[in-house]
């Protein structure tokens, strides 16, 4: 499955670093969304964007900053990051917004020292 | 607060045997998903059903919409080693906009 990819599959930062995840959608869907998934933990929802336009920021704080430049691309920007963001970073698209059935890319496994 | 329950949280099998993981909720959804994930990998889309006491079958997998649209099952027949994974549900619903809700799933190992 190719339909939504993600770059790096891995990466590992110190909490100074200034690091950039990427999120691509081959499916021709408008919506897109970051989720954040920690061991035994339900995934969490961080942002959505709807036709390139943030519809849902759920409390995340500013060190993680999204950007949507067009309905196929979505990027996470991260700076100073802290040990417990490690994580598995998940991308994921849908036709419309919430409510559609998502289709996830494989992820970015962070590990912040 | 977990709207969305799954149970079992963790399950080890024998390969060959018949298993069912079940998703709950007090909420209504006009949809619901199953997923399955594997170690360091997304979720990948097994089914989506729509309609109340829509049973969904994907060879041995049987996907089970409960008539009141709260709950769901998934079952699976004389389980394999591939099945092994991470079995997400997540369900949608209209609370002055649609939102998806994922349950913290069913961890799933099945032995040779």
């Amino acid at each position: 499955e190719t339909g939504v990819t993600q770059t790096p599959r891995h990466l590992v930062m110190g909490m100074t670093n200034k690091k950039s995840l990427k999120c691509e959608q081959h499916l021709g869907h408008n919506a897109m969304y970051w989720y954040k998934q920690s061991a035994k933990k339900p995934l969490e929802l961080m942002f959505v964007y709807n036709f390139k336009e943030q519809t849902e920021n759920n409390s995340v704080p500013s060190r993680f900053s999204p950007e949507c430049p067009n309905s196929s691309h979505l990027f996470l920007h991260l700076h100073t990051l802290q040990p417990e963001d490690s994580a598995l970073y998940l991308c994921a698209s849908s036709q419309e917004g919430q409510g559609e059935t998502q289709y996830f890319g494989p992820g970015t496994r962070l590990l912040v020292l | 607060t977990q709207l969305l329950e799954q149970s079992p949280q963790f399950l080890s099998i024998q390969e060959g045997e018949n298993l069912t993981v079940y998703c709950n909720s007090s909420s209504v959804f006009s949809s619901l998903q199953w997923y399955r994930q594997e170690p360091g990998e997304g979720p990948v889309l097994l089914v989506t059903v729509v309609t109340g006491g829509e049973v969904k079958k994907l060879k041995r997998l049987t996907f089970q919409f409960g008539d009141a649209r709260k709950d769901s099952s998934l079952h699976i027949t004389a389980a394999q080693t591939g099945d092994t994974g991470l079995y997400l549900c997540a369900g949608s619903r209209n609370t002055g906009g649609f939102k998806t809700i994922f349950g913290a799933g069913t961890r799933l190992f099945v032995k040779a």
